[in-house]
């Protein structure tokens, strides 16, 4: 299994749509995970972290199974701004450095 | 400063040059990260630079590929012998602490785009 996976999509939703990713890791027993933002071209922002309890940061929810290995990201009220490449982050032992996923491209249109 | 500053943006080299990439931390931030992204990749690890700690090389893809920090602060990835595969974005990252707990995540600069023909 590779270190961190996710479906690179393109999701193509409508504004207004309810979009979610999920993202499955291995080894890693961190206590929270990240998911970045990446528009075309640019750098990487962070967008939120996730803990075990989860997170919720307005119209953006993240959640951690830890015992399935998985990290989700749910989108409520997609704007059209919302388009980008959602990467999923794991820091690896110590957190001494952040092991990204490819991402997943999310579309929002009209 | 405000925040991670790369550069140059823009770097076209001819294959078999060497290039040095220079990036300036957010003041403060004792990590200091260097990643590369192929066009459609992901991001892939180079070295890690925490305070004054040995650097963590462990991603560097070969003996032409090194990195140095002065001072604590600012970085200089430099690449010998460029070979065409060597295109990338070179981006820079920083982060206030790598302690257990952390959730700080990195600030990314804005990268260097490497072209090598």
């Amino acid at each position: 299994r590779k270190e961190v996976e996710q479906d690179p999509g393109p999701f193509n939703v409508p504004e207004g749509a309810t979009v979610a990713f999920n993202c499955t890791y291995s080894n890693s027993a961190s206590q929270s995970f990240f998911w970045y933002r990446q528009d075309c071209r640019k750098e990487p922002k962070l967008l939120m972290s996730v803990y075990s309890s989860g997170n919720e940061d307005g119209r953006f929810t993240a959640q951690l199974n830890r015992a399935s290995q998985y990290i989700s990201l749910l989108i409520r009220d997609s704007k059209l701004s919302d388009s980008a490449t959602y990467l999923c982050v794991v820091p690896q032992a110590g957190y001494s450095t952040l092991t990204f996923g490819k991402g997943t491209m999310l579309l929002v249109s009209p | 400063g405000a925040g991670v500053s790369q550069s140059p943006s823009n770097k076209v080299t001819e294959k078999g040059k060497d290039v040095e990439l220079r990036c300036d931390p957010i003041s403060g931030h004792t990590a200091l990260y260097w990643y590369r992204q192929s066009l459609g990749q992901g991001l892939e690890f180079l070295i890690y630079f925490q305070g004054n700690s040995a650097p963590d090389k462990s991603g560097l893809p070969s003996d032409r590929f090194s990195a140095e920090r002065t001072g604590g602060s600012v970085s200089t990835l430099t690449i010998q012998r460029t070979q065409q595969e060597d295109s990338a974005v070179y981006l820079c990252a920083s982060s206030p602490t790598t302690g257990t707990g952390a959730s700080y995540g990195y600030t990314f600069g804005s990268g260097t785009r490497l072209t090598v023909v």
